[in-house]
């Protein structure tokens, strides 16, 4: 069955840098799109970034609050994503998604159990 | 970007009921609507994808529709396991967007 796992969130000084990774299985990992989606304390669901896959150059899309700091990346040989994110704010505060893209548009069928990032002095 | 409305932060229901859970986007999205449900503590599971297309294995008691930028979950027979929260979010463009969430409580 299809799983996803995040790992790398934890407490971060504002302006500091983390890497979150999310390790996939239960399918074919480089046919995909995938994406990170994070959920601040009590707030709604937000979209930050997706990769695209080898046949579109890895292409990448950010949501404009993450736009500059915060870099998606991929490892098909490893069935891995990641996102690179520099200069926190404590407004990046929140459950860090990874999920994989829909065969038919970006809805989100699965989703990993999420890693908690805290920006806070 | 596209906002998603959902304007009923909470309604209030009873087991066996039947619920209506609306959102509204703020431009024509088509049917690229999706609908999530989440428990506290838990990530979101969907629900619906195409505005009316249940995903595998969701009780038939859920019904999506709408289209352009009127959408509405229904839950009939609400079931006591049905207490949780509920996010739209809409797939033609991006950003992707979600609605800020209903919580669905027992009266």
């Amino acid at each position: 069955q299809v799983q996803l796992v995040e790992t790398g969130g934890g407490l971060v000084r504002p302006g500091n840098s983390l890497k979150l990774s999310c390790v996939t299985s239960g399918f074919t990992f480089s046919n995909y799109r995938m994406h990170w989606l994070r959920q601040p304390p009590g707030k709604r669901l937000e979209w930050i970034a997706v990769i695209t896959v080898k046949s579109d150059n890895y292409g990448a899309n950010y949501a404009e609050s993450v736009k500059g700091r915060f870099t998606i990346s991929r490892d098909d040989s490893k069935s891995s994503v990641y996102l690179q994110m520099n200069r926190l704010r404590e407004e990046d505060t929140a459950t860090y998604y990874c999920s994989r893209g829909g065969v038919r548009g970006a809805w989100f069928a699965y989703w990993g159990q999420g890693t908690l990032v805290t920006v806070s002095a | 970007d596209i906002v998603m409305t959902q304007s009923q932060k909470f309604m209030s229901t009873s087991v066996g009921d039947r619920v209506s859970v609306t959102c509204k986007a703020s431009q024509n999205v088509g049917t690229n609507v999706a609908w999530y449900q989440q428990k506290p503590g838990q990530s979101p599971k969907a629900l619906i994808y195409s505005a009316s297309y249940r995903y595998s294995g969701v009780p038939d008691r859920f019904t999506g529709s709408g289209s352009g930028t009127d959408f509405t979950l229904t839950i009939s027979n609400v079931q006591s396991e049905d207490l949780a929260e509920y996010f739209c979010q809409q797939y033609n463009s991006y950003p992707l967007t979600f609605g800020a969430g209903t919580k669905l409580e027992l009266k």
